[in-house]
C-alpha cells in the first residue's frame, strides 16, 4: 500500500518567494493534517481537514501561510512570501474514520536562504 | 493545560532491553501512540493503546499504561541498531480526538 506521499523531499529557494508543497494522503483516509518540526519547538499542528474542509486552522502561523484541500486525494500548503524562520521539515499526514491512527509522510525539508 | 513529557537521550547496548518513559498531564486521555523517527523520515507508527488497556504487546515491543500516576512506556526486547531513531509519544483527550499532543522525543542510541 501506498503511504502518504509528499512532495517535494526537498526544497530551498530564497525569502520572498512562493512556496507549495503537496500531499497526496492515503487513499481511503479523510483526515489530513499539515504540521511543522523544528528544533527549537518540535511539532506543531498547522492545520487539519475532515472530509476536504479545514475544521481547525488555529496552528497556521500567520496570513502568509495557507492550505487547501481540492479533493480527497490531494491537498497543498503554500507560504508567500515566504521567510528564513519558515525553514523547517513540513509533514502531512492522514487518517482514516473512527479515530484511526495518524500515517505521516516522509516531510519536506524547506530552507529559506 | 495538556503536556506531554519525555527523557531526551536513551543508550543502551545491542541486544538489551530499553524501556522509554512518557509522562502526561491530561487524565482525559482517550490514545496514547508510540511513534518511530528515523533520520530524514517521517514518524512511523509503532504502536497503540486505548486508556481502557494496562498493556499491549506487539512482537519485541510492549507498552505499559498506568493510569494512576499519567506514565506510559514502551519497553523494547532485544533492542537492535537499527532500533536507533526518536520516539515520540502522543495523547488524544475527549476534548479533540484529531489533535495529538506530542512529547518532545527520546532519542534513542543502541550500542553494538
Amino acid at each position: 500500500d501506498a503511504g502518504v506521499i509528499q512532495s517535494p523531499r526537498h526544497e530551498v529557494t530564497e525569502m520572498g518567494q512562493e512556496v507549495t508543497l503537496r500531499c497526496k494522503p492515503i487513499s481511503g483516509h479523510n483526515s489530513l493534517f499539515w504540521y511543522r518540526q523544528t528544533m527549537m519547538r518540535g511539532l506543531e499542528l498547522l492545520i487539519y481537514f475532515n472530509n476536504n474542509v479545514p475544521i481547525d486552522d488555529s496552528g497556521m502561523p500567520e496570513d502568509r501561510f495557507s492550505a487547501k484541500m481540492p479533493n480527497a486525494s490531494f491537498s497543498t500548503l503554500k507560504i508567500q512570501p515566504s521567510e528564513p524562520r519558515d525553514s523547517a521539515v513540513y509533514f502531512c499526514a492522514s487518517r482514516g474514520p473512527n479515530n484511526q491512527p495518524q500515517h505521516f509522510g516522509d516531510g519536506t525539508r524547506l530552507s529559506i536562504l | 493545560g495538556e503536556d506531554v513529557e519525555q527523557s531526551l537521550f536513551l543508550s543502551v547496548r545491542e541486544g538489551d532491553s530499553s524501556v522509554i518513559n512518557c509522562t502526561y498531564t491530561d487524565s482525559s486521555s482517550t490514545y496514547l501512540y508510540w511513534y518511530k523517527q528515523e533520520p530524514g523520515a517521517g514518524l512511523q507508527l509503532l504502536t497503540y493503546i486505548f486508556s481502557n488497556m494496562d498493556m499491549k504487546q506487539d512482537q519485541r515491543l510492549t507498552v505499559l499504561l498506568n493510569k494512576k500516576d499519567k506514565h506510559l512506556s514502551l519497553r523494547i526486547a532485544d533492542t537492535q541498531t537499527g532500533d536507533s531513531a526518536i520516539y515520540f509519544c502522543a495523547e488524544t483527550t475527549t476534548s479533540g480526538t484529531y489533535k495529538y499532543i506530542f512529547g518532545t522525543g527520546t532519542r534513542l542510541k543502541v550500542l553494538a
